[in-house]
Parts: C-alpha cells; sequence; structure tokens
C-alpha cells in the first residue's frame, strides 16, 4: 500500500495568510490520482481537489493543488475564517488507496 | 440531487459483528463505486475497502483483509458493511463515500457518519 505523509501536522495562521500543505507519497502515484479534503468538527470530509490540481465542484479559487509523482501540495491562498479546519490528502494510483494523517491548519 | 444515508448508531460488545448500511438515492445506482472509510475518536480518516456496484468486485485494506465484507443490494440502493471479532480499537465513526466519474474516481459524496462504540 502506498503510504502518504503529510506536513506539517498543524499549520498555525491568520485570516488572510497563505496556507501551504505538503503530501508526500512513499511510491509514485499513478496518474497523480491524489486528491485533497477538508473536514471540519463533526462533519464528513468535503471534496476540495481531485486528479492533484482540478477543483471539485463549488470550491473556490483560493484553493489549489500541485506536484506529481511522489510530492504534491495544497495551496490557500488566503485564509478565510471557514477555512481552519483539518486537511487530507488520498491517493488512487492504486486499487488499495489511502490518506494522509491530516494537517490542521488552526488559528495563530 | 445524490443523496447517501447511512444506518443508526451502534453499541457491540467485544468479539461481535458489525453490520453498517448507506443507502443511496438520486442517480443511477450501479453506475459508482462505494469506499468505506473510518474515523477513530481524535484520528486521521482510514480507508477500509471499495465495492464495485455494477459488478460487486471489492478491495480491501490488508489491515481488515478477512475481518471485512462489503455488499450491494442493487434493488434497494444499499451498501453494506460488516465487521467482525470487533475489538475496543474499531470504535469510531465509520462512512460510506460515493466515487465520481472525475480523475481517480475521488470521494465526492458521502453519507453523514455511523457512530460507533465497542465496550464491555
Amino acid at each position: 500500500e502506498i503510504e502518504l505523509t503529510q506536513s506539517p501536522g498543524t499549520l498555525s495562521l491568520s485570516p488572510g495568510e497563505r496556507a501551504t500543505l505538503s503530501c508526500r507519497a512513499s511510491q509514485s502515484v499513478d496518474n497523480n490520482y491524489l486528491a485533497w479534503y477538508q473536514q471540519t468538527p463533526g462533519q464528513a470530509p468535503r471534496l476540495l481537489i481531485y486528479g492533484a490540481s482540478n477543483r471539485a465542484t463549488g470550491i473556490p479559487d483560493r484553493f489549489s493543488g500541485s506536484g506529481s509523482g511522489t510530492d504534491f501540495t495544497l495551496t490557500i491562498s488566503r485564509l478565510e475564517p471557514e477555512d481552519f479546519a483539518v486537511y487530507y490528502c488520498q491517493q488512487a494510483g492504486s486499487l488499495l488507496k489511502t490518506f494522509g494523517q491530516g494537517t490542521k491548519v488552526e488559528i495563530k | 440531487q445524490v443523496h447517501v444515508v447511512q444506518s443508526g448508531a451502534e453499541v457491540k460488545k467485544p468479539g461481535a459483528s458489525l453490520k453498517v448500511s448507506c443507502n443511496a438515492s438520486g442517480y443511477t445506482f450501479t453506475d459508482y463505486g462505494f469506499s468505506w472509510v473510518r474515523q477513530a475518536p481524535g484520528q486521521g480518516l482510514e480507508w477500509m475497502g471499495w465495492i464495485s456496484i455494477f459488478y460487486g468486485d471489492t478491495n480491501y485494506a490488508r489491515k481488515f483483509q478477512g475481518r471485512v465484507t462489503l455488499t450491494r443490494d442493487t434493488s434497494t440502493g444499499t451498501v453494506n458493511m460488516e465487521l467482525r471479532s470487533l475489538r475496543s480499537d474499531d470504535t469510531a465513526v465509520y462512512y460510506c463515500a460515493r466515487e465520481s466519474p472525475l480523475a481517480g474516481y475521488p470521494f465526492e459524496y458521502w453519507g453523514q457518519g455511523t457512530p460507533v462504540t465497542v465496550s464491555s
């Protein structure tokens, strides 16, 4: 199974600042089938980015994804109050899908 | 409009079996597969397995292989997850998630989650 390692574990930022989240895979993710999800307390995850760089329906353009192979990045250009949450990457390049352990974006 | 609704909370004793159901509507049920994902208290997301609704094929995470079974009932639009030989560390919220016809078939629609407590 492909292992995904997210960094940092926690990111402390202020509204309006830029957030950069990293996701590194233990082996290359086929077809760059890497997705990002946002989860707020008590809620199911919400799809943000798929195929490494494509925004899902209704996702604001301040969210962007990049990367390929084993290194992927989620960028939030200017943090809004509702963006403080936990973010997970997930790979679907192999039959056995896996999630990263998550990055918490908290208010500084 | 797609709706994914899961069965209610469960309390189980160690060694027992668990069955959680997920009912989907608002689209052609056989068009998309489902995955099951769980989240232990204060922890991250953990992928458990996937089922093709059309063919019934399954893939399971190695951690759950032999202990989990996914099934579907195309007549009722229901996907089921059975987990056997429950332990206290199976205490978690269990989610079903429908894939979408996008690159990598990401999980676009999620159930509301089913809290499961395993305790003697």
